[in-house]
């Protein structure tokens, strides 16, 4: 069974553009989660998506957006980008959204802002 | 107040030798998830073990445990004979029904394995 897998890998931009990230959870999986990691920050929850409706949001501007599809596939969007918001996005995946499903993770896409 | 604590910013351990990464959690819920995921220098998550709030017994998976104490909210990750190759940053995490199973993540453990 493939793994989740995020698209594109690497990614470098500058201030004020915009980006969008995407994300196949492995098959089967309905729920998507995106997480940014920054070395002074760790890990902090963007949002999760479950069937097309966004079931939760973190504590982030709403410079930040996502949205999932009919297949579960789901992309996240930074518009007007900042120097801070240079990280790595982690896109996650489960079968359901309960408390005892197990996330699991793509390789995470490195956002650089020049 | 942080759902998940890790105290430990860095551990060594030497090969073969036995280690644990301590965990502590905040949640009111009965019936809550706990996780612990590995992150090598790759940045990929890797999940390792899964111990749910009413399982009485401890989780194990491979040279992996999860000492489980619930009256002390702990969730301590034992890995048994370290191979170099478990030298990676380690994660503990939370989730919980009343905020909406959202996953909580601690600051993560650095563990290097000395030859």
């Amino acid at each position: 069974k493939a793994g989740v897998t995020q698209t594109p890998r690497y990614l470098i931009k500058t201030r004020g553009q915009q980006v969008t990230l995407s994300c196949s959870p492995i098959s089967g999986h309905r729920s998507v989660s995106w997480y940014q990691q920054t070395p002074g920050q760790g890990l902090q929850f963007l949002f999760e998506y479950f069937s097309e409706t966004q079931r939760n949001k973190g504590n982030f501007p709403g410079r930040f957006s996502g949205r999932q599809f009919s297949n579960s596939r789901s992309e996240m969007n930074v518009s007007t980008l900042e120097l801070g918001d240079s990280a790595l996005y982690l896109c996650a995946s489960s079968k359901l959204a309960g408390g005892s499903e197990t996330q699991y993770f793509g390789p995470g896409t490195r956002l650089l802002v020049l | 107040a942080q759902k998940i604590t890790q105290t430990q910013p860095g551990m060594f351990v030497q090969e073969k030798e036995a280690v644990t990464l301590d965990c502590t959690y905040d949640t009111s819920d009965q019936s809550y998830g706990l996780f612990w995921y590995k992150q090598p220098s790759s940045g990929e998550m890797i999940f390792l073990i899964y111990q749910g709030s009413y399982d009485e017994q401890n989780a194990t998976e491979g040279r992996y445990s999860l000492n489980f104490q619930k009256a002390r909210k702990s969730a301590n990750l034992v890995i048994s004979a370290s191979q170099l190759g478990d030298s990676a940053m380690y994660f503990c995490a939370m989730r919980e029904p009343s905020t909406g199973n959202q996953f909580y993540f601690g600051t993560g453990t650095s563990l290097t394995v000395i030859p």
